[in-house]
């Protein structure tokens, strides 16, 4: 069975840091792309960041371009989401989510890590 | 940018009713590259058809899709009390991914 579980989420100041951490299992981790998916409080949801399975491709939102880093350890099976210069407007749950057989719909969420960003 | 939009907002029915729910693109989504998931309050969103029409894995036969270039939709032919929820279709034919705004099938 398909396992992704997200860490790091937490309450930080506006401008400050986070590393969200996704801890994946139940499926070959190194063949996949993964990504990064946000729901703000109340809202819809938001794409933010894809990572090619061998990792020589990255995908950004455009909100968070320059801001953020996607990167993974495939000997730890484990996606990263460095977060940089965080607003308040980055508020939200973050889902890692796993991209289904070479495309990018996603077949596998974990059940989200909360980043509240406020003073 | 392809934008989805996504109607009705709101979808109120009763169980055993059928529920028709829309996805417009902005602009030709080729190859059908278009999802459906649904999401459940406080829960992670669930995967149901992907490439327009295309099942998961465990998915029951109520949940349709159908469509093509920029009309999409999904289909639930019998309302079960589980299948009140909010519902999001998703392109990924092109960078950005995004997203549509959500139907929420509520209780008549």
């Amino acid at each position: 069975e398909v396992y992704l579980v997200e860490s790091g989420g937490g309450l930080v100041q506006p401008g400050g840091s986070l590393r969200l951490s996704c801890a994946a299992s139940g499926f070959t981790f190194s063949s996949s792309s993964m990504s990064w998916v946000r729901q703000a409080p109340g809202r819809g949801l938001e794409w933010v960041s894809t990572l090619s399975a061998n990792a020589d491709s990255t995908f950004y939102a455009d909100s968070v371009k320059g801001r953020f880093t996607i990167s993974r350890d495939n000997s730890k099976n484990t996606l990263y989401l460095q977060m940089n210069s965080l607003r308040a407007e980055d508020t939200a749950v973050y889902y890692c989510a796993k991209s289904g057989s070479g495309y990018h719909y996603f077949d596998y969420w974990g059940q989200g890590t909360l980043v509240t960003v406020s003073s | 940018e392809i934008v989805l939009t996504q109607s009705p907002g709101t979808l109120s029915l009763s169980p055993g009713e059928r529920a028709t729910l829309s996805c417009r693109a902005s602009q030709s989504v080729s190859s059908s590259y278009l999802s459906w998931y649904q999401q459940k309050p406080g829960q992670a969103p669930r995967l149901l058809i992907y490439d327009a029409s295309t099942r998961a894995t465990g998915i029951p036969a109520r949940f349709s899709g159908s469509g093509s270039g920029t009309e999409f939709t999904l289909t639930i032919s019998s309302l079960q009390s589980e299948d009140f929820a909010v519902y999001y279709c998703q392109q990924y034919n092109n960078w950005p991914l995004t997203f549509g705004g959500g139907t929420k099938v509520e209780i008549k």
